[in-house]
């Protein structure tokens, strides 16, 4: 069973920031906080991954709160291809993922 | 480098008959994971697959089984078909224990 709750949806106009949060009050020490996304009629795609400290890459950035209890995805400039069901996912030991029903993002032009 | 592969693409079957499902992984990846995905919700795990040998189970019917071939590349199998069984179906493979690479899927419909 999925380990995260998300909102069911949100907004966002174009080339502004977005912050998708998730919660994940049960996290254990060792897990690590995945986001995945999936446009319209495709396979889900990687976006990022953390532990403890915030990450970066050119997708994304992810904000992971001190007690590691929550995370929050951030899109720096929301484009129109970034619409998408957004999830977060906490693998089990052997790296098994239980989505939940994940964020759908709606960018606004 | 070519992506995950899935074969077919879309396939109608009726109930009660068996469906075979083919995923080939990106070249080097030895794991293999295959997921159920119903329309308007996430995917569900079905099966993970490493060196051939089964990894993990979700909560499907025995109805659903699947293995890996030497090469790495998979087949889901799923006998005795219900309605309740048309959804895409997703294959995902990873070489490490991060990034997992999803395929396009296989569209099932079942009448």
């Amino acid at each position: 069973d999925a380990k995260t709750t998300q909102p069911n949806s949100m907004e966002s106009n174009e080339e502004e920031p977005v912050h998708l949060p998730c919660n994940h009050s049960t996290i254990s020490g060792t897990d690590y906080i995945h986001w995945y996304r999936q446009l319209p009629s495709q396979g889900p795609e990687y976006v990022i991954h953390g532990l403890t400290s915030n990450v970066n890459n050119r997708m994304a950035s992810l904000a992971i709160a001190e007690d590691r209890k929550s995370s929050t995805l951030i899109l720096h400039r929301a484009t129109l291809r970034d619409a998408a069901v957004y999830y977060c996912i906490l693998p089990n030991t052997g790296n098994q993922f239980y989505f939940g029903t994940g964020t759908s993002l709606t960018v606004i032009p | 480098d070519a992506g995950v592969t899935q074969s077919p693409t879309h396939l109608i079957k009726t109930r009660g008959q068996h469906v075979t499902l083919r995923c080939s992984p990106i070249s080097g990846h030895k794991s293999v994971s295959w997921y159920q995905q119903v329309l308007g919700q996430g995917p569900q795990f079905i099966f993970q697959y490493y060196e051939k040998e089964e990894r993990g189970r979700g909560n499907f019917p025995d109805r659903f089984s699947a293995r890996q071939f030497p090469n790495y590349s998979s087949e889901l199998n799923v006998n005795a078909l219900l309605l309740g069984d048309s959804a895409l179906y997703l294959c995902a493979s990873s070489l490490s224990t991060y990034e997992q690479y999803f395929g396009p899927g296989t569209r099932l419909t079942v009448t």
